[in-house]
């Protein structure tokens, strides 16, 4: 049983779209956490959630705690968004668990 | 801007054979994270180190994998034998004590043959 859904796991859009990822999660947490991998494996962190709504640049983050959601919005995208968008749930005690990414191909 | 290194960044081995990666975490962070993600997969914890110690490593593999962190900095895992199913990317993380965000390194990819 994976503690972290995502949806989808791939998704294509054509440049400009607004984009949006979903993570549900069943566990308690004390966050949540968006990542970026790029082909070659290299992982950066978007946002990190407890609470409310993020915004920076093109990217937005909600999280609802009741609901045990998130979304990941990409506004006006490009292709240089492309890559695979992982959610991450932290624990107390630090611990983290991912879900299996979102793959996003955006085309010219 | 400080950074998580890695290294090998690539690893070929054949099975039966003895593999360790190495990860030098950013400064001064506490905690250190060892993940196994294989390909299409999210990342997967093998073992988090607090300082020197294991805080978790029930993920951990303990027939064949081992990781150590003996001054609480640099720390390497190691596989013994390996096996085809171990290929994969193997990811190192550290975290500062008051920040809930992990810093990732670019990684090891080992492939098995």
């Amino acid at each position: 049983k994976n503690e972290v859904e995502q949806s989808p796991q791939n998704l294509t859009a054509q440049e400009g779209e607004f984009i949006t990822i979903n993570c549900s999660y069943s566990v308690g947490i004390s966050a949540l956490h968006w990542l970026q991998q790029h082909p070659g494996g290299g992982i950066v962190s978007l946002f990190m959630l407890s609470s409310g709504k993020k915004k920076h640049g093109r990217l937005i983050a909600t999280i609802n705690i009741q609901e045990k959601h998130s979304s990941l919005h990409i506004t006006a995208s490009h292709p240089r968004d492309s890559a695979v968008y992982i959610c991450a749930v932290e624990k107390i005690g630090n611990q983290f668990y991912f879900g299996t990414g979102t793959s996003l191909t955006v085309i010219p | 801007e400080a950074e998580v290194a890695q290294s090998p960044r690539y690893k070929i081995t054949e099975k039966s054979q003895a593999v360790a990666f190495w990860c030098d975490p950013i400064s001064g962070h506490a905690t250190l994270y060892w993940y196994r993600q294989i390909l299409g997969q999210g990342p997967e914890l093998l073992v988090q180190f607090q300082d020197e110690s294991v805080v978790d490593d029930s993920q951990l593999p303990k027939d064949r994998f081992s990781a150590e962190r003996l001054k609480g900095v640099d720390s390497t895992l190691k596989i013994q034998p390996a096996e085809l199913g171990d290929s994969a990317m193997y990811l190192c993380a550290s975290k500062p004590r008051a920040v809930n965000e992990q810093f990732f390194g670019p990684g090891t990819r080992l492939t098995v043959l």
